[in-house]
């Protein structure tokens, strides 16, 4: 099946620890995404990137990295300088030249 | 699209009967736009899209209106079903860049059996 795959669906962390979001895709998108979602709000963007080694900061990067060394994956650590961490991750993909977005099923964050 | 805090806007709907859910957006050089439904706990689902050249678009069971002239998309759902329950909410994007997509906080639509 080809897909968006997202690990895990949930995750626990205390605070001060550094934590990575997986996220993986097999539709070989060229360009991926990390957004957050909060209650009531619309998705608001972390980090893209559009090819391999090569990514770009979001409207809110702040206390979070990513990498991109291979083309179907695009994993996103949430270091301990990002203040208000608890959300729900979600990370999509587009296929160059195309305008749609398909998103993976998210990953909840708590900080505990 | 409009900020509205933390409660989303709630429509409920009796089943059978169509929903019809409003976005207004904020940019008058998008060009392209989709409707979106979010399950509870769950990603995103593509519904329809519509580009600016046109003013409406069908798909099944599903209608896209737009009107560029007072910047509002609206989305039409038909005979409206329980498993439509959801949060739909709009997205714009520009010509000049695939990467930066506006997303507007959702519609929370309830069909009551």
């Amino acid at each position: 099946d080809g897909g968006i795959t997202q690990s895990p669906k949930y995750l626990f962390r205390k605070e001060g620890q550094n934590v990575t979001l997986s996220c993986e895709q097999n539709l070989n998108h060229d360009a991926m995404y990390w957004y957050r979602q909060d209650p009531g709000q619309g998705l608001r963007l972390i980090y893209y990137s559009q090819i391999v080694n090569d990514f770009q900061k979001g409207d809110i990067a702040e206390g979070y990295s990513v990498s991109r060394e291979k083309k179907e994956s695009f994993p996103l650590t949430v270091t301990s300088a990002q203040k208000n961490p608890t959300a729900f991750y979600l990370c999509a993909s587009r296929l160059a030249g195309a305008d749609e977005q398909f998103f993976g099923p998210g990953t909840r964050l708590t900080v505990l | 699209g409009e900020s509205v805090g933390l409660h989303l806007p709630t429509l409920s709907v009796q089943e059978g009967d169509n929903s019809i859910i409003n976005c207004a957006y904020s940019n008058s050089a998008s060009d392209y736009f989709i409707w979106y439904k979010q399950e509870s706990g769950k990603g995103p689902q593509f519904i329809i899209d519509i580009r600016s050249n046109m003013d409406k678009r069908q798909g099944q069971r599903v209608t896209v209106l737009l009107n560029k002239t007072v910047k509002h998309l609206s989305l039409q759902i038909a005979a409206t079903q329980p498993g439509d329950s959801a949060v739909y909410f709009c997205a714009e994007k520009a010509e000049t860049s695939y990467d930066k997509v506006i997303f507007g906080p959702g519609t929370s639509l309830s069909v009551i059996p």
